[in-house]
């Protein structure tokens, strides 16, 4: 049983740049959530989808964007890349909406700005 | 909104013996849920344990287990008898309960190393 899948596995961008991250959630689960995690920092929440649609926004600037697909796999967008978005991308996916189960996490992309 | 605080950046202790880490959180909410996850240096954030507030029994996995103190605001984490592997960065994080409101909020990590 495959977990929650994330690619890339790390990327060197520079400012200005975009850049699209993909998540696989792992087998039966629905909800797909993303978080930024700078050095030395917790997880901090972007966003989460649920039936295609992004239902809850953490605070993160429009800048930050995203998807999720009929088969529940998930993009995460950020145009116009700033050095501070240098960051470990966490992917989590769970069987959400109102079922309050735990969320599992993926290995993450680590994002370099130059 | 709501905050959780690790207040032990980082912390040691030798293998075999018994350690403590330690969370506070801040909610107006009655019912929620408490988590720990571990991050080791394979970066992959796995969960420890779950308590949920509504339950007065403390949350036992195996070697680890919590002290929920719901008044206090106080959800520390014990490892027993501690391995060489349990050396990872561990969070604390709260989450409210219902449609939309699953997120996560993560408290900044104690860095836990178990000394051979």
């Amino acid at each position: 049983d495959a977990g929650v899948t994330q690619s890339p596995t790390h990327l060197i961008k520079t400012r200005g740049q975009q850049v699209t991250l993909r998540c696989s959630p792992k087998s039966g689960h629905d909800t797909v959530s993303w978080y930024q995690q700078a050095l030395g920092q917790g997880p901090q929440f972007i966003f989460q989808y649920y039936e295609e649609e992004e239902r809850q926004r953490g605070n993160f600037p429009d800048r930050f964007s995203g998807h999720q697909y009929p088969n529940y796999s998930s993009e995460l967008n950020v145009n116009a890349l700033l050095l501070g978005d240098s960051a470990l991308y966490l992917c989590a996916s769970s069987l959400g909406q109102g079922r309050n189960q735990p969320q599992h996490f993926g290995d993450g992309t680590r994002l370099s700005i130059l | 909104a709501q905050t959780v605080t690790q207040s032990q950046p980082e912390m040691s202790v030798q293998e075999a013996e018994t350690v403590t880490l330690s969370c506070t959180y801040d909610t107006s909410e009655s019912n929620y849920y408490l988590f720990w996850y571990k991050q080791p240096p394979s970066r992959q954030m796995i969960l420890v344990i779950r308590q949920e507030a509504y339950k007065q029994q403390n949350a036992t996995e195996n070697r680890f287990s919590v002290n929920f103190q719901k008044a206090a605001k106080s959800f520390s984490l014990k490892i027993s008898d501690s391995q060489l592997g349990d050396t990872a960065m561990y969070f604390c994080a709260f989450m409210k309960p219902g449609f939309g409101n699953e997120k996560l909020t993560f408290g900044t990590g104690t860095r836990l190393t178990i000394i051979p």
